[in-house]
């Protein structure tokens, strides 16, 4: 079975370029997430959909962010302008609400550097 | 709001040993604790989870032990491998939905 597929897995772009990452959840799911993960400040939530609607969009760090689920199959998360300080690896994930697990099923990353 | 951390960064142990992994929350209405593995260059893994009406769960050569009173939650790795290398995260909150992780602990098997 195909897991969360991200794209792309490294990224490198200078500061002020719009930066779009992608993710494809798996299958059935209807949950997807968005995380940061950095050494400083470990895995973030960023924002979260359930069956496409944007449930919490707390962790978004500002106006820069921005993340789209147009579809149950697709999400894209976008940084306009990007800085340094969002070199990071994002990481989306996916799960079937409701089951009997709050299992995350999770990618394998974009790593960032935004130089 | 929730935080959830880790008493120590790194662990080293000795394969085949039993490997015991801390983890204390702050929020004592959460209900819900996960533990997941992340190897190097990979997204996190889930390896077992526990609700707050649960002490101990076992899995597959894992157990997580919940004690709500200290709110403090610990992984238990019996016969440690070398495959058990990683860094482990706890992550907790109320319900699955919105989970909050620790900053993980790096576990180095000793040949």
């Amino acid at each position: 079975d195909a897991g969360v597929i991200q794209s792309p897995r490294h990224e490198v772009t200078e500061m002020g370029q719009e930066v779009t990452l992608r993710c494809k959840p798996i299958s059935g799911h209807n949950s997807l997430f968005w995380y940061r993960q950095t050494m400083m400040r470990g895995l973030e939530l960023l924002i979260y959909f359930n069956n496409n609607v944007p449930i919490d969009d707390s962790g978004m760090p500002e106006d820069r962010f921005s993340a789209k689920m147009p579809n149950a199959s697709f999400s894209t998360l976008k940084i306009q302008p990007s800085e340094p300080r969002d070199s990071a690896v994002y990481f989306c994930a996916s799960s079937r609400k409701g089951s009997s697990t709050g299992e995350l099923f999770f990618g394998e990353g974009s790593r960032l550097t935004v130089l | 709001g929730e935080s959830v951390g880790l008493h120590l960064p790194t662990l080293s142990v000795q394969e085949g040993d039993n490997s015991i992994i801390n983890c204390a929350y702050s929020n004592s209405a959460s209900d819900y604790f996960i533990w997941y593995k992340q190897e190097s260059g990979k997204g996190p893994q889930f390896i077992i989870d526990i609700r707050s009406n649960m002490d101990k769960r076992q899995g597959q050569r894992v157990t997580v032990l919940l004690n709500k009173t200290v709110k403090h939650l610990s992984l238990q790795i019996a016969a440690t491998q070398p495959g058990d290398s990683a860094v482990y995260f706890c992550a907790g909150g109320q319900g699955a939905q919105k989970l909050v992780f620790g900053q993980g602990t790096r576990l180095t098997i000793n040949p």
